[in-house]
């Protein structure tokens, strides 16, 4: 079990310009969960796969973000067109199929919007 | 979105205090997880308690279910340095579509 692994730790980008984070999961963890972290805040989910296909997004997701994760085994999020309320931990988790089954979480990627 | 409340926000403890956390809800709730985080990290999952359960054990911790009162609470004996963390409790709400919703946490610091 070599854990949830995120990339890039921390990124730091102008306004108005796109990112993209990486997340892979535990090899055999089927479900795939974004989050996303402001300081002194729990965890807001943005979405969730089960293999490739995303099953849930959050009424909160603007449509300048996007996720995927093409044969069902890493994940992409990409953020368009940034903005300063961007700006926040993004957090990937992994899981075995199953709602209350526990999530892994990597250590996140660390987002700073100039 | 929604979030659970956790009370106290912050709690600083001596080594070897117990510490008391607390989370309720304005929905209703059935199972409910807690999680720790260490600062930087990510979340570790710590428990899991189902709603037929009103009480559960894990090592030092022990947890407890009021679905009635929306609540549930993590007690920590015999606290160690290496338990500052904040602690996050999660749940699906009724009408939040499926997924987790965590609470805003608490920071524990316990000094040694």
């Amino acid at each position: 079990d070599t854990g949830v692994s995120q990339n890039p730790r921390h990124k730091i980008t102008k306004r108005g310009q796109n990112v993209t984070f990486r997340c892979d999961p535990i090899s055999e963890h089927n479900r795939l969960y974004w989050y996303r972290q402001t300081l002194g805040q729990g965890p807001e989910f943005l979405t969730y796969f089960q293999n490739e296909a995303q099953l849930e997004k959050s009424r909160l997701l603007s449509d300048r973000f996007s996720a995927e994760r093409p044969k069902g085994s890493f994940s992409t999020l990409e953020i368009q067109r940034t903005e300063q309320g961007d700006s926040a931990m993004y957090l990937c988790a992994s899981s075995l199929q199953g709602f209350w089954e526990p999530q892994h979480f990597g250590d996140g990627t660390r987002l700073s919007i100039l | 979105s929604q979030q659970g409340e956790e009370d106290p926000q912050a709690l600083s403890i001596q080594e070897g205090e117990n510490a008391t956390m607390n989370c309720s809800y304005k929905t209703s709730i059935n199972n409910l997880q807690w999680y720790r985080q260490n600062s930087g990290r990510g979340l570790v999952h710590l428990i899991l308690i189902r709603s037929n359960e009103r009480e559960k054990h894990s090592g030092r911790l022990r947890v407890t279910l009021d679905t009635s009162k929306k609540s549930s609470s993590l007690l920590i004996t015999a606290s160690r340095a290496a338990d500052t963390a904040s602690y996050f409790c999660a749940t699906k709400m009724n009408n939040a579509g499926n997924m987790l919703t965590f609470g805003g946490g608490t920071r524990l610091m316990v000094k040694p």
